[in-house]
């Protein structure tokens, strides 16, 4: 059964600091990643999908990248913003989407 | 920009009782999906579902649940006789294309508690 993990639990940075979000899993035949974003108490915004043959994907100040070998995502958020400040969850396709736990992020003003 | 919205906001019903969650996809979206977070975490599949029958279910999707697709626009979950542990955020989602080549789009949930 696949696994995701997400690492680190959670995060606090100062404004304007560049960072590093973690996801991994263990089955590597996957159909694609996808990175989601979830504010309490709301639903899922997706922020990045990668497909299984793709190496990364951009999207303004969001860079996700996929390394299907080593079961390894990264999503690189640069210039943080206070408004960044929410959960971020990574989750595999293979038949149906496993998720991981998520990455608790709060950017200080 | 077309969303997906999810009815009740929040459901409060009696151990025992049948709850019908109720979903409206994005309106050209052939893919549709039900997902559950019980508080503190991970979000986990239930079931996927495409031209009139389910795609895929997950080990909790068991014969409590199904799924129906009512009419052209709507997309519900209901489970039959709800248990103290059913309790948890409901989300609906669903994508224009399937099998990882398209974004899910998710609903804000359904908050279902039950007592």
């Amino acid at each position: 059964k696949q696994e995701v993990t997400q690492i680190p639990a959670a995060l606090s940075v100062p404004e304007g600091e560049n960072l590093v979000l973690n996801c991994s899993f263990t089955d590597s035949a996957i159909y694609n990643l996808q990175w989601f974003r979830q504010d309490p108490g709301k639903g899922l915004t997706s922020l990045l999908l990668i497909q299984s043959s793709q190496r990364e994907q951009t999207s303004g100040r969001l860079n996700a990248s996929l390394d299907k070998s080593s079961g390894r995502s990264t999503l690189y958020i640069a210039a943080s913003q206070p408004g960044d400040s929410a959960t971020y969850l990574c989750a595999v396709e293979v038949n149906q989407f496993y998720f991981g736990t998520g990455t608790s992020l709060t950017v200080i003003p | 920009e077309p969303e997906v919205t999810q009815t009740p906001s929040h459901q409060v019903t009696q151990m025992g009782q049948e709850v019908i969650l109720r979903c409206v996809p994005i309106s050209n979206h052939l893919y549709f999906y039900w997902y559950r977070q019980i508080l503190g975490q991970k979000v986990e599949f239930l079931v996927s579902f495409y031209n009139n029958e389910i795609s895929e279910k997950s080990e909790i999707f068991d014969d409590q649940f199904s799924v129906e697709r009512p009419d052209g626009s709507n997309f519900t979950l209901k489970i039959r006789s709800t248990k103290l542990e059913d309790s948890a955020m409901y989300f609906c989602a669903s994508s224009d294309m399937g099998e990882g080549t398209d974004t899910q789009y998710f609903g804000p949930g359904t908050r279902l508690t039950v007592l």
